[in-house]
Protein backbone atom coordinates (compact mmCIF):
# COMPACT_ATOMS: atom_id res chain seq x y z
CA UNK A 1 0.00 0.00 0.00
CA UNK A 2 1.48 3.66 -0.39
CA UNK A 3 2.22 5.24 2.33
CA UNK A 4 1.53 8.84 3.09
CA UNK A 5 3.46 11.27 5.29
CA UNK A 6 2.17 15.05 6.49
CA UNK A 7 4.18 17.61 7.72
CA UNK A 8 4.12 19.41 10.29
CA UNK A 9 1.78 16.71 12.60
CA UNK A 10 0.58 20.57 13.88
CA UNK A 11 1.10 24.17 13.45
CA UNK A 12 -0.06 27.00 15.35
CA UNK A 13 -1.08 30.15 13.80
CA UNK A 14 -3.05 33.41 13.75
CA UNK A 15 -6.25 34.92 12.06
CA UNK A 16 -4.96 35.85 8.76
CA UNK A 17 -1.92 34.00 8.39
CA UNK A 18 -0.60 31.85 5.23
CA UNK A 19 -0.61 28.35 6.29
CA UNK A 20 0.67 25.80 4.06
CA UNK A 21 0.26 21.92 5.05
CA UNK A 22 2.78 19.07 3.10
CA UNK A 23 1.79 15.58 2.04
CA UNK A 24 4.32 13.35 0.45
CA UNK A 25 3.33 10.11 -1.04
CA UNK A 26 5.90 6.54 -1.06
CA UNK A 27 5.59 6.40 -4.70
CA UNK A 28 4.04 8.31 -7.45
CA UNK A 29 0.37 9.51 -7.39
CA UNK A 30 -0.17 11.62 -10.70
CA UNK A 31 -2.86 13.97 -9.34
CA UNK A 32 -4.88 11.73 -7.72
CA UNK A 33 -5.11 13.54 -3.96
CA UNK A 34 -7.89 15.28 -2.20
CA UNK A 35 -7.47 17.63 1.02
CA UNK A 36 -10.03 17.14 3.60
CA UNK A 37 -10.94 18.96 6.62
CA UNK A 38 -12.24 17.64 9.98
CA UNK A 39 -13.29 19.89 12.83
CA UNK A 40 -13.39 18.31 16.43
CA UNK A 41 -16.69 15.79 16.32
CA UNK A 42 -17.35 16.23 12.65
CA UNK A 43 -17.27 14.09 9.64
CA UNK A 44 -14.57 15.02 7.38
CA UNK A 45 -14.95 17.54 4.50
CA UNK A 46 -13.85 17.44 1.28
CA UNK A 47 -11.80 20.67 0.16
CA UNK A 48 -9.75 20.04 -2.94
CA UNK A 49 -9.49 16.85 -5.61
CA UNK A 50 -7.33 16.07 -8.09
CA UNK A 51 -4.69 18.08 -6.77
CA UNK A 52 -5.67 21.38 -7.15
CA UNK A 53 -9.70 21.23 -8.11
CA UNK A 54 -11.52 22.99 -5.49
CA UNK A 55 -14.78 21.19 -4.32
CA UNK A 56 -18.08 23.39 -4.54
CA UNK A 57 -18.82 25.52 -2.14
CA UNK A 58 -14.78 25.69 -0.57
CA UNK A 59 -13.48 29.29 0.07
CA UNK A 60 -11.13 30.04 -2.73
CA UNK A 61 -8.58 30.47 0.19
CA UNK A 62 -7.86 26.84 -0.08
CA UNK A 63 -6.04 26.02 -3.06
CA UNK A 64 -3.83 23.00 -3.69
CA UNK A 65 -0.69 22.01 -5.35
CA UNK A 66 1.88 19.15 -6.46
CA UNK A 67 2.51 16.63 -8.14
CA UNK A 68 3.82 12.92 -8.81
CA UNK A 69 5.00 12.42 -4.74
CA UNK A 70 4.66 15.95 -3.55
CA UNK A 71 1.71 17.92 -2.86
CA UNK A 72 1.04 21.26 -0.79
CA UNK A 73 -2.62 22.88 0.80
CA UNK A 74 -2.06 26.30 1.11
CA UNK A 75 -4.54 28.79 3.09
CA UNK A 76 -3.89 32.22 1.92
CA UNK A 77 -5.49 33.56 5.20
CA UNK A 78 -6.61 31.73 7.96
CA UNK A 79 -10.04 32.35 8.92
CA UNK A 80 -11.19 31.57 12.74
CA UNK A 81 -13.08 28.46 11.23
CA UNK A 82 -10.65 26.90 9.50
CA UNK A 83 -8.74 25.91 12.75
CA UNK A 84 -9.14 22.06 12.33
CA UNK A 85 -7.20 19.12 11.08
CA UNK A 86 -6.64 18.42 7.84
CA UNK A 87 -5.73 15.09 6.04
CA UNK A 88 -4.28 14.48 2.52
CA UNK A 89 -5.85 11.39 0.54
CA UNK A 90 -4.10 9.18 -2.32
CA UNK A 91 -6.70 7.88 -5.21
CA UNK A 92 -4.45 6.26 -7.47
CA UNK A 93 -4.98 2.86 -6.17
CA UNK A 94 -6.61 0.72 -3.98
CA UNK A 95 -6.26 0.84 -0.88
CA UNK A 96 -6.79 4.59 -0.72
CA UNK A 97 -4.66 5.66 2.29
CA UNK A 98 -5.05 9.02 4.32
CA UNK A 99 -2.00 10.62 5.67
CA UNK A 100 -1.87 11.32 9.37
CA UNK A 101 -3.09 14.64 9.77
CA UNK A 102 -2.31 18.14 10.53
CA UNK A 103 -3.68 19.97 13.62
CA UNK A 104 -3.87 23.63 12.81
CA UNK A 105 -4.44 25.48 16.27
CA UNK A 106 -4.82 28.90 16.94
CA UNK A 107 -1.55 30.97 18.09
CA UNK B 1 -30.61 17.57 0.06
CA UNK B 2 -27.86 15.00 -0.46
CA UNK B 3 -27.90 12.69 2.32
CA UNK B 4 -26.03 10.02 4.42
CA UNK B 5 -27.20 8.03 7.26
CA UNK B 6 -25.28 5.47 8.66
CA UNK B 7 -26.64 2.81 11.31
CA UNK B 8 -25.90 -0.23 12.77
CA UNK B 9 -23.28 0.41 15.17
CA UNK B 10 -22.71 -0.63 18.61
CA UNK B 11 -20.83 -2.55 21.57
CA UNK B 12 -20.04 -6.29 20.16
CA UNK B 13 -17.44 -8.67 22.24
CA UNK B 14 -13.79 -9.71 20.03
CA UNK B 15 -14.82 -12.21 17.87
CA UNK B 16 -18.54 -10.91 16.91
CA UNK B 17 -19.94 -9.65 13.96
CA UNK B 18 -22.01 -6.58 13.40
CA UNK B 19 -23.68 -5.16 10.23
CA UNK B 20 -23.47 -1.27 9.91
CA UNK B 21 -26.16 -0.03 7.03
CA UNK B 22 -26.12 4.06 5.30
CA UNK B 23 -28.79 4.94 4.00
CA UNK B 24 -28.65 7.59 0.68
CA UNK B 25 -30.81 9.96 -0.12
CA UNK B 26 -30.68 13.32 -2.68
CA UNK B 27 -28.69 11.59 -5.34
CA UNK B 28 -28.86 8.93 -7.59
CA UNK B 29 -27.38 6.35 -5.80
CA UNK B 30 -26.58 3.93 -8.42
CA UNK B 31 -24.70 6.09 -10.17
CA UNK B 32 -21.59 6.61 -7.63
CA UNK B 33 -19.21 4.25 -5.99
CA UNK B 34 -19.08 4.42 -2.25
CA UNK B 35 -16.72 3.51 0.94
CA UNK B 36 -16.30 3.04 4.59
CA UNK B 37 -13.79 5.01 6.21
CA UNK B 38 -13.01 4.77 9.88
CA UNK B 39 -11.43 6.93 13.10
CA UNK B 40 -10.37 4.71 15.82
CA UNK B 41 -10.78 7.20 19.19
CA UNK B 42 -8.54 9.87 19.16
CA UNK B 43 -6.53 9.00 15.81
CA UNK B 44 -6.46 9.66 12.25
CA UNK B 45 -8.72 8.67 9.28
CA UNK B 46 -8.22 4.85 8.10
CA UNK B 47 -10.19 4.42 4.47
CA UNK B 48 -11.81 0.79 5.30
CA UNK B 49 -13.47 -0.44 1.80
CA UNK B 50 -14.98 0.99 -1.57
CA UNK B 51 -17.33 -0.59 -3.65
CA UNK B 52 -18.51 0.14 -7.71
CA UNK B 53 -21.22 1.35 -8.93
CA UNK B 54 -22.82 -2.12 -9.74
CA UNK B 55 -21.53 -3.62 -6.43
CA UNK B 56 -19.71 -5.95 -8.47
CA UNK B 57 -15.92 -5.04 -7.42
CA UNK B 58 -15.11 -4.55 -3.86
CA UNK B 59 -11.95 -2.92 -2.76
CA UNK B 60 -10.42 -3.20 1.10
CA UNK B 61 -7.87 -2.11 3.57
CA UNK B 62 -5.30 -4.80 4.52
CA UNK B 63 -6.46 -4.43 8.01
CA UNK B 64 -9.82 -5.56 7.61
CA UNK B 65 -9.31 -7.56 4.48
CA UNK B 66 -11.06 -11.44 4.61
CA UNK B 67 -13.03 -10.10 7.61
CA UNK B 68 -15.14 -7.47 6.35
CA UNK B 69 -17.76 -7.44 3.46
CA UNK B 70 -19.04 -4.05 1.59
CA UNK B 71 -22.48 -4.74 -0.33
CA UNK B 72 -25.08 -2.73 -2.20
CA UNK B 73 -28.53 -2.52 -3.08
CA UNK B 74 -29.22 0.10 -5.28
CA UNK B 75 -33.27 -0.50 -5.64
CA UNK B 76 -32.83 0.40 -1.42
CA UNK B 77 -30.33 3.32 -1.92
CA UNK B 78 -28.69 0.99 0.85
CA UNK B 79 -24.57 0.59 1.14
CA UNK B 80 -23.82 -1.80 4.01
CA UNK B 81 -20.83 -3.43 5.38
CA UNK B 82 -20.69 -6.26 7.17
CA UNK B 83 -18.25 -6.69 10.07
CA UNK B 84 -17.02 -10.40 11.43
CA UNK B 85 -13.98 -11.51 13.30
CA UNK B 86 -13.97 -8.06 15.16
CA UNK B 87 -11.13 -6.87 16.93
CA UNK B 88 -10.61 -4.31 19.92
CA UNK B 89 -8.65 -2.36 16.66
CA UNK B 90 -11.67 -2.40 15.04
CA UNK B 91 -13.31 0.21 17.67
CA UNK B 92 -13.85 3.66 15.38
CA UNK B 93 -16.34 5.69 14.59
CA UNK B 94 -17.69 4.52 11.09
CA UNK B 95 -17.97 6.65 7.88
CA UNK B 96 -20.23 6.05 4.85
CA UNK B 97 -18.86 8.30 2.21
CA UNK B 98 -19.80 8.76 -0.93
CA UNK B 99 -17.48 8.89 -4.43
CA UNK B 100 -17.67 11.83 -6.72
CA UNK B 101 -17.11 12.44 -10.21
CA UNK B 102 -13.42 12.01 -9.85
CA UNK B 103 -13.65 8.62 -8.20
CA UNK B 104 -11.46 8.78 -4.90
CA UNK B 105 -12.87 12.20 -4.38
CA UNK B 106 -15.19 11.70 -0.83
CA UNK B 107 -17.45 14.46 -1.58
CA UNK B 108 -20.48 13.46 0.37
CA UNK B 109 -20.16 11.62 4.35
CA UNK B 110 -22.69 10.92 7.13
CA UNK B 111 -21.78 11.52 10.29
CA UNK B 112 -21.01 8.42 11.25
CA UNK B 113 -21.61 5.36 13.57
CA UNK B 114 -19.84 4.32 16.78
CA UNK B 115 -18.48 0.59 16.74
CA UNK B 116 -16.89 -0.36 20.13
CA UNK B 117 -15.66 -3.83 20.29
CA UNK B 118 -14.56 -4.79 23.72
CA UNK B 119 -15.56 -7.70 26.48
Amino acid sequence: AIQMTQSPSSLSASVGDRVTITCRASQGIRNDLGWYQQRPGKAPKLLIYATSSLQSGVPSRFSGSGSGTDFTLTISSLQPEDFATYFCLQNYNYPFTFGPGTEVEIK
Amino acid sequence: EVQLVESGGGLVQPGGSLRLSCAASGFTFNNYGMNWVRQAPGKGLEWVSGISVSGAITYYADSVKGRFTISRVNSKNTLYLQMNSLRVEDTAVYYCAKGGVVRGALDVWGKGTTVTVSS
